[in-house]
């Protein structure tokens, strides 16, 4: 089954708003988490990570909340702006594993 | 900055054919990932490897290959296409100390028919 799994295919926010991406994980030894931003014909990008011994990260306009008890991440990103337009994957992985699982992704779309 | 490149950026081949797509990377990474998406399942993994001369089996290996040469390059092989390996496969490398930020290629968009 999916071990990470984005259950929004797609989301539209108003520019200036709070756009929020969700993630749910199934293993809970899982403790690296990571979203990834890509363009169309574009390659993914590294936005933000965080490792299970904090439950949020700030990076300017965007946050990652992580409830491990729940087995989800989230991604905030404040004042979306139109070249927030993209999809955004989130990942997981235990430990030295080396194997990155992502979800499906989710198509942000911020329209002005 | 992080370079790895993908080669063909496109390619077309009949079923049953062989097909091979090649990832070079100049970051001395250690660690080399093949990742197919498609629409609806995201990135999911087919091989990846740690050193020269070893790969590994990722959670979707079957129906292909993979060859670690040297450090710099993975190849991922297809002995006999199918029209379900019609995706869009992306290389990526990471380094050696745990830390997972990977870096990708561009991608290369094959199309099996």
């Amino acid at each position: 089954g999916q071990q990470v799994k984005q259950s929004s295919p797609s989301l539209t926010v108003q520019e200036g708003g709070i756009s929020i991406l969700n993630c749910d994980y199934e293993n809970d030894m899982f403790d690296y988490f990571a979203w990834y931003k890509k363009y169309p014909d574009n390659s993914p990008t590294l936005l933000i990570s965080v490792r299970s011994n904090v439950d949020k990260r700030e990076d300017g306009r965007l946050t990652v909340f992580l409830n491990k008890s729940g087995k989800h991440f989230s991604l905030h990103i404040t004042a979306s702006q139109p070249e927030d337009t993209a999809v955004y994957l989130c990942a997981a992985d235990q430990g030295g594993s080396a194997k990155l699982i992502f979800g499906e992704g989710t198509k942000l779309t911020v329209s002005s | 900055e992080a370079a790895v490149t993908q080669s063909p950026r496109s390619k077309v081949a009949v079923t049953g054919g062989k097909v091979t797509l090649s990832c070079h990377q100049t970051n001395n990474h250690d660690y080399m990932y093949w990742y197919r998406q498609d629409t609806g399942h995201g990135l999911r993994l087919i091989h990846y490897s740690y050193v020269a001369d070893s790969t590994e089996k990722g959670d979707i290996p079957d129906g292909y290959k993979a060859s670690r040469p040297s450090q710099e390059n993975f190849s991922l092989i297809l002995e006999l296409a199918s029209l379900s390996q019609t995706a869009v496969y992306f290389c990526a490398s990471s380094d050696r100390t745990g830390a997972e930020t990977l870096y990708f290629g561009s991608g290369t968009r094959l199309t099996v028919l």
